[in-house]
């Protein structure tokens, strides 16, 4: 069973410029959550999608938006980008909408804004 | 807003130590998880723990559930290079509907 693949990898982009990052879940799997990941700071709670609506949303400003299709593929959005959002963005799929079940990680997207 | 403490955030220590990792909150959890991150790679699940005062094992790894369900550690015995990496504890609440993690201790065993 393919696990959950996020593409691309590596991104760097320029202040200002808008990107979007895919993520693939395992098949089957109905829930992704999105996290983003800094030395600083952790892992930081994005948002989440099941069955392609948005059940929960971190406290992240309104710049990062997200979308999950029929499929149960989905995407993150970053527009206006600001130095800070530099970081390894983490995908992750559950196979259930309960928050108790663990959480299948891809290796992420390295965003680097120069 | 849910916090979870974790500590130490970093660890180095020899091969054939132990160490223990605490996790902490002021709010109950339904449930706790523990992850471990190698560089380049997403977090992977090492156990759940569910039950107050439940205690699991993975081989030369322990996992422990505080009875009030607000904290836990993870206990490794006779660490191994192998063991080096990053070390997640993950929370949910009922309330919260996500899963919320601590800042991570960062391990190295030196051989």
């Amino acid at each position: 069973k393919a696990g959950v693949t996020q593409t691309p990898r590596y991104l760097i982009k320029t202040r200002g410029q808008q990107v979007t990052l895919s993520c693939s879940p395992i098949s089957g799997h109905r829930s992704v959550s999105w996290y983003q990941q800094t030395p600083g700071q952790g892992l930081q709670f994005l948002f989440e999608y099941f069955s392609e609506t948005q059940r929960n949303k971190g406290n992240f400003p309104g710049r990062f938006s997200g979308r999950q299709f029929s499929n149960s593929r989905s995407e993150m959005n970053v527009s206006t980008l600001e130095l800070g959002d530099s970081a390894l963005y983490l995908c992750a799929s559950r196979l259930t909408g309960d928050y108790n079940s663990p959480l299948h990680f891809g290796n992420g997207t390295r965003l680097t804004v120069t | 807003t849910q916090l979870l403490e974790q500590s130490p955030q970093f660890l180095s220590i020899q091969e054939g130590e132990n160490l223990t990792v605490y996790c902490n909150s002021s709010s109950v959890f339904s449930s706790l998880q523990w992850y471990r991150q190698e560089p380049g790679e997403g977090p992977v699940l090492l156990v759940t723990v569910v039950t107050g005062g439940e205690v699991k094992k993975l081989k030369r790894l322990t996992f422990q559930f505080g009875d009030a369900r607000k904290d836990s550690s993870l206990h490794i015995t006779a660490a191994q290079p192998g063991d080096t990496g990053l070390y997640l504890c993950a929370g949910a609440y009922n309330q919260g509907g996500k899963l919320i993690f601590g800042q991570g201790t960062e391990l190295s065993v030196k051989p």
